[in-house]
């Protein structure tokens, strides 16, 4: 059984301060790796994709992997009251379709 | 561009009854997949679809059928309803160029089943 453990939270952090959100995979397999944000009562927005080990950044995001420890994270510096949101960790296991395994989320909240 | 639209948005359905739901991707996307939202289980993938063929399918009993046409809409039909069947239905769409290709979601179908 292929699993996405993520930290379920929730973390609160004020704002401007940076929030930092972890995630492990069990598959080693897993080639492709993103990070979703969802509004309550909305539907997943993808924000960041990574595939390679390293760091990647977008704006105040930055994800970062490390195929060896079969871990990913998220660092979103400068929190906003608007990034408070449940963010999901998505694996891909590669292969010759697609299918993400989610990870049950991280209510992240920013306090003004 | 348009996004990925979902239909209908809101349903509430009795035990025993079945339903179907719809999805059209993004234009240009070949690839649709489903998943079952709910507060215990969180998302929980339920098939894929790729030019009309089923290429995964999610540990969800026989009731839960899709398809695909060739258009590349897809629908997908729960039978029987069970109450636990309650939940938000998402589609997502890619254009699939292989593992690292990245999904978009509808807005979701929320289902109440009563």
């Amino acid at each position: 059984q292929k699993e996405v453990e993520q930290n379920s939270g929730p973390l609160s952090v004020p704002e401007g301060a940076i929030a930092s959100l972890n995630c492990t995979y069990s598959d080693r397999g897993s080639q492709s790796f993103f990070w979703y944000r969802q509004y309550s009562g909305k539907s997943p927005e993808l924000i960041m994709s990574i595939y390679s080990n390293g760091d990647k950044e977008d704006g105040r995001f930055t994800a970062q992997l490390n195929k060896a420890s079969q871990y990913v994270s998220l660092l979103i510096r400068d929190s906003q009251p608007s990034d408070s949101a449940t963010y999901l960790c998505a694996v891909n296991g590669g292969g010759s379709n697609y299918k993400l395994t989610f990870g049950k989320g991280t209510l992240l909240t920013v306090n003004p | 561009k348009a996004g990925v639209t979902q239909t209908p948005r809101y349903l509430i359905k009795t035990r025993g009854q079945q339903v179907t739901l719809s999805c059209s991707p993004i234009s240009g996307h070949r690839s649709v997949s489903w998943y079952q939202q709910t507060p215990g289980q969180g998302l929980q993938f339920l098939f894929e679809y790729f030019s009309e063929t089923q290429r995964n399918k999610g540990n969800f009993p026989g009731r839960f059928s899709g398809r695909q046409f060739s258009n590349s809409r897809s629908e997908m039909n729960v039978s029987t309803l069970e109450l636990g069947d309650s939940a938000l239905y998402l589609c997502a769409s890619s254009s699939w160029t292989g593992p690292n290709t990245e999904a978009f979601f509808g807005q979701g179908t929320r289902l109440t089943v009563v």
